[in-house]
């Protein structure tokens, strides 16, 4: 069984569309997370929830909206897609009360707007 | 020191050498050092959770050093094979919120 998986595995939509990606976890954890590989291919955090709630919301536009239905999805919707979202968006899980919890992350959902 | 910085960014390897690398990060409000193998067209694999000044972890011929004090993580190679090519993340935590700040990598290239 897959620990965090993302669907779909590829999205290409038109400009203007709105989308939604979505994330599940079956480790158990409370926390899930939604990361954005760049175009210098850093990762970097988008949101975070922890129990369903956001506790990390960085600068991100408010196009982006996630939602978390219970502690094992959080899925990732996009309004008014343009063509700088295109990127890899990654979601991961963790045990956050542990320090030396890691992150486990999904395959990545590869986002192309045209 | 203000973000994450990894060196090189990539480098060859013949099979059978042994390599590191380095991973340099802000030496205050140190919570938690990670680092994670990252295959292309993979998700990145956890490796490494380091929390204390003097941290050595190893799995199989991968280990880890970490220097809270000065800033700085090594990862070590022993004996690279073909397998071990992969791009060698390391992130950086400053609190328990979890949110981790990535370099850019390393990207290891071993040569049979």
């Amino acid at each position: 069984d897959t620990a965090v998986s993302q669907t779909p595995k590829y999205l290409v939509t038109q400009m203007g569309n709105d989308k939604s990606i979505k994330c599940e976890q079956n480790l158990g954890h409370d926390t899930m997370y939604w990361y954005k590989q760049d175009s210098k291919k850093f990762l970097k955090i988008m949101f975070s929830y922890n129990n369903k709630e956001l506790i990390i919301n960085e600068t991100v536009p408010n196009r982006f909206s996630p939602k978390s239905p219970d502690k094992a999805h959080l899925n990732l919707h996009i309004n008014s897609l343009e063509l700088g979202d295109s990127a890899v968006y990654f979601c991961a899980s963790s045990q956050l009360a542990v320090s030396t919890e890691t992150q486990y992350f999904g395959p990545g959902t590869r986002l192309l707007v045209l | 020191i203000l973000n994450v910085e990894q060196s090189p960014q990539s480098l060859h390897v013949q099979e059978g050498d042994s390599t590191n690398f380095t991973c340099s990060f802000p030496s205050s409000n140190f919570y938690a050092l990670h680092w994670y193998r990252w295959e292309t067209a993979k998700s990145p694999e956890a490796l490494f959770v380091m929390t204390l000044n003097g941290d050595e972890k190893k799995k199989g011929r991968i280990s880890a050093t970490l220097n809270t004090k000065e800033g700085y993580s090594y990862l070590y190679i022993k004996g690279s094979q073909p397998e071990d090519s992969a791009t060698y993340l390391c992130a950086f935590r400053t609190d328990s919120w979890g949110k981790l700040q990535f370099g850019a990598g390393t990207q290891v290239v071993v040569t049979p």
